[in-house]
């Protein structure tokens, strides 16, 4: 057990609809990373936040955004979805200590969350 | 965009046997980390290696990072159906780029 928790487990909605996915990170960890994991496009990072602040952004689309809430939880929506969206999404935690992505911080991940697009 | 290429992307070996995974890069890399990802969980941090010709062990897995920086492989000793998984290698950038994925699997 990693110590950081997503919601839900599973999710199966339909296209164009609109989802959130819910992450509280391991206690004391400043940072939260979301991935998107796909069979054709492997585990690619979206964004991070650090104490409520977005410190960077990788391949995350448009419609996609995120927030970090004052207790630390994050939030990750996904709006007008389509099918290409079906993925496993994961959020890690870090303690995060200078803010920025470092190349040598231990992240720890969630079970993962995994989004069926019908 | 730095590209992380994982050889092979797939491996199905017997138990006891000797592999090595590679991650190779056209890239030099400041740092490199091992992670392994189970079936239905996140993956899990193995090893980081920062420094060229750095060879790390981990038990029966030896991870060893390129003079030059720009490539790793993982090696595993006689291996136990627990080391079955996806093996990710992932870059020290801020893009926090991850490698193609070796899948391996450990036959009893």
């Amino acid at each position: 057990d990693s110590g950081v928790t997503q919601t839900p487990k599973h999710l199966i909605t339909a296209t164009g609809q609109r989802v959130t996915l819910r992450c509280s990170p391991r206690s004391g960890d400043l940072s939260v990373y979301w991935y998107q994991q796909s069979l054709d496009q492997g585990l690619q990072f979206l964004i991070q936040y650090y104490n409520g602040e977005e410190r960077a952004k990788g391949n995350i689309l448009e419609r996609f955004s995120a927030q970090q809430f004052p207790d630390l939880h994050s939030e990750l929506n996904l709006s007008s979805l389509e099918l290409g969206d079906s993925a496993l999404y994961f959020c890690a935690s870090s303690p995060g200590s200078s803010g920025r992505p470092s190349s040598t911080d231990t992240q720890y991940f969630g079970p993962g969350t995994r989004l069926t697009v019908l | 965009t730095q590209l992380l290429e994982q050889s092979p992307q797939f491996l199905s070996i017997q138990e006891g046997e000797n592999l090595t995974v590679y991650c190779n890069s056209s890239s030099v890399f400041s740092s490199l980390q091992w992670y392994r990802q189970e079936p239905g969980e996140g993956p899990v941090l193995l090893v980081t290696v920062v420094t060229g010709g750095e060879v790390k062990k981990l038990k029966r897995l030896t991870f060893q990072f390129g003079d030059a920086r720009k490539d790793s492989s993982l090696h595993i000793t006689a291996a136990q159906t627990g080391d079955t998984g996806l093996y990710l290698c992932r870059s020290g950038n801020e893009k926090l780029t991850f490698g193609t994925g070796t899948r391996l699997t450990i036959i009893p």
